[in-house]
């Protein structure tokens, strides 16, 4: 069975440049999460989907974070405009339900010059 | 103070050691207690998953809770150069946010041939 899928895998953009991450989940999991993880620290969640739905967006930085879940499959997470201190990894999980355990994929290595 | 800490090490050891990674914790609400490898480039990935206080073994891991110290502990015994990876604790309610991962910063291991 294949895993989360993550593409880039690497992404390095100007400040003030938008950017576009992109996840596939594992087929069949309707729960999806974006989690940011700054160096030398662990994942921290960004927003949550139950199918097509955000029911937990609260960690997102609405001012220039956005997110699609569209078909409530593939997801789309994008910052616009990037800052410096938005480098870091990008890391998108999947789950069959919302207390099941999440599946990691390999993360999108941002990083703002 | 976070809700989750942990050493964030590094923690270099010769192969065959038996090694002891901690995490301590302040939010009494949290009952569910994991720990996660995640190698370098890649996603983290589930290693131990405990709901209890007490010990739980799975080949050469060993996951500890004390909830009482506030304090869990992953053992791994007879450790190979293929343990060497970063390793996160994570923990979780059992309330209305018991999908929301907390981790720790991570313990980067080296196991040395």
């Amino acid at each position: 069975e294949a895993g989360v899928v993550q593409s880039p895998r690497y992404k390095i953009i100007e400040k003030k440049q938008p950017v576009a991450f992109w996840c596939n989940p594992i087929s069949g999991h309707n729960t999806l999460y974006w989690y940011r993880q700054n160096l030398g620290q662990g994942p921290e969640l960004l927003i949550r989907y139950e199918n097509e739905e955000a029911v937990d967006d609260s960690q997102l930085p609405k001012d220039r974070f956005s997110a699609e879940r569209l078909k409530g499959v593939d997801s789309t997470l994008k910052i616009q405009p990037a800052e410096l201190g938005d480098s870091a990894v990008y890391l998108c999980a999947s789950s069959a339900g919302e207390n099941r355990e999440q599946f990691f994929g390999p993360g999108t290595r941002l990083t703002v010059l | 103070q976070k809700e989750v800490e942990q050493d964030p090490g590094p923690l270099s050891v010769p192969e065959g050691a038996i090694v002891s990674l901690n995490c301590t914790y302040s939010n009494s609400a949290f009952q569910y207690f994991m720990w996660y490898r995640q190698y370098s480039r890649k996603g983290p990935e589930l290693l131990m998953y405990t709901y209890s206080s007490g010990n739980k073994e799975d080949g050469r891991f060993t996951a500890q809770v004390d909830k009482s110290s506030k304090y869990i502990s992953l053992f791994i015994r007879d450790s190979q150069p293929s343990d060497s990876a970063t390793y996160l604790c994570a923990m979780k309610d059992s309330g209305g946010s018991n999908y929301k991962l907390t981790f720790g910063k991570g313990t980067l291991l080296t196991v040395n041939p």
